[in-house]
């Protein structure tokens, strides 16, 4: 199995920061690898895909990068919305296995 | 619009079963792979269980093989987990997923989740 690990597990910012989440690949996975922002009691919402494609509707301050077995999320410039929890996800190779989560709170 | 609706959780015994319906709407279900994924209470996501379009490829992580099944009815536009020999380490809220159109599957629509609880 891929396993999928995300650094930091906590990260604390402010409105207006630039943040930058990372995920590492224990194996190559090309860039076959999805983010996804969850928000207390809902489900999960696809952000960036391909590693690097931004999905339709998602708001052009999300940005993802990397190559292999290691990416990274950045958000340009913090909103209240955006203080949620990220997991990467890769989706090379069954089983499809998930980072254990990035929760990004206010500072 | 696209939609995913889970139905079917509620409180079981170790040992005991439960199925899973979710009901797709907006989008056409036959074209499309599905999933179903997994967040025990305070965790992290965890995948369970896929399904081809058409229903003849099925994958399934490896702690739920041999006790749950993933299925579809496209007559329906419904997909179904069928669970048995529930544990405690199945308890979560199970999320049915929509694949994304390519054949490598990251997730492009995500139904509410169902709570399942598998407690004596």
């Amino acid at each position: 199995d891929i396993q999928m690990t995300q650094s930091p597990s906590t990260l604390s910012a402010s409105v207006g920061d630039r943040v930058t989440i990372t995920c590492r690949a224990s194996q190559s996975i090309s860039a076959w690898l999805a983010w996804y922002q969850q928000k207390p009691g809902k489900a999960p919402n696809l952000l960036i895909f391909k590693a690097s494609s931004l999905e339709s509707g998602v708001p052009s301050r999300f940005s993802g990068s990397g190559y292999g077995t290691e990416f990274t999320l950045t958000i340009s410039s913090l909103q209240p919305d955006d203080f949620a929890t990220y997991y990467c996800q890769q989706y090379n190779s069954y089983p499809l296995t998930f980072g254990q989560g990035t929760r990004l709170e206010i500072k | 619009q696209v939609q995913l609706v889970e139905s079917g959780g509620g409180v079981v015994q170790p040992g005991t079963s439960l199925r899973l319906p979710c009901a797709a709407s907006g989008f056409i279900f036959s074209s499309f792979a599905t999933h179903w994924v997994r967040q025990a209470p305070g965790k992290g996501l965890e995948w369970v269980a896929a399904i081809s379009s058409d229903g003849s490829d099925k994958y399934y992580r490896d702690s739920v093989k041999g006790r749950f099944t993933i299925s579809r009815d496209n007559s329906k536009d419904t997909l179904y987990l069928q669970m048995n020999s529930l544990r405690g380490e199945d308890t979560a809220v199970y999320f049915c997923v929509r694949g994304s159109v390519a054949a490598r599957q990251y997730f492009d629509f995500w139904g509410q989740g169902a709570l399942v609880t598998v407690s004596s």
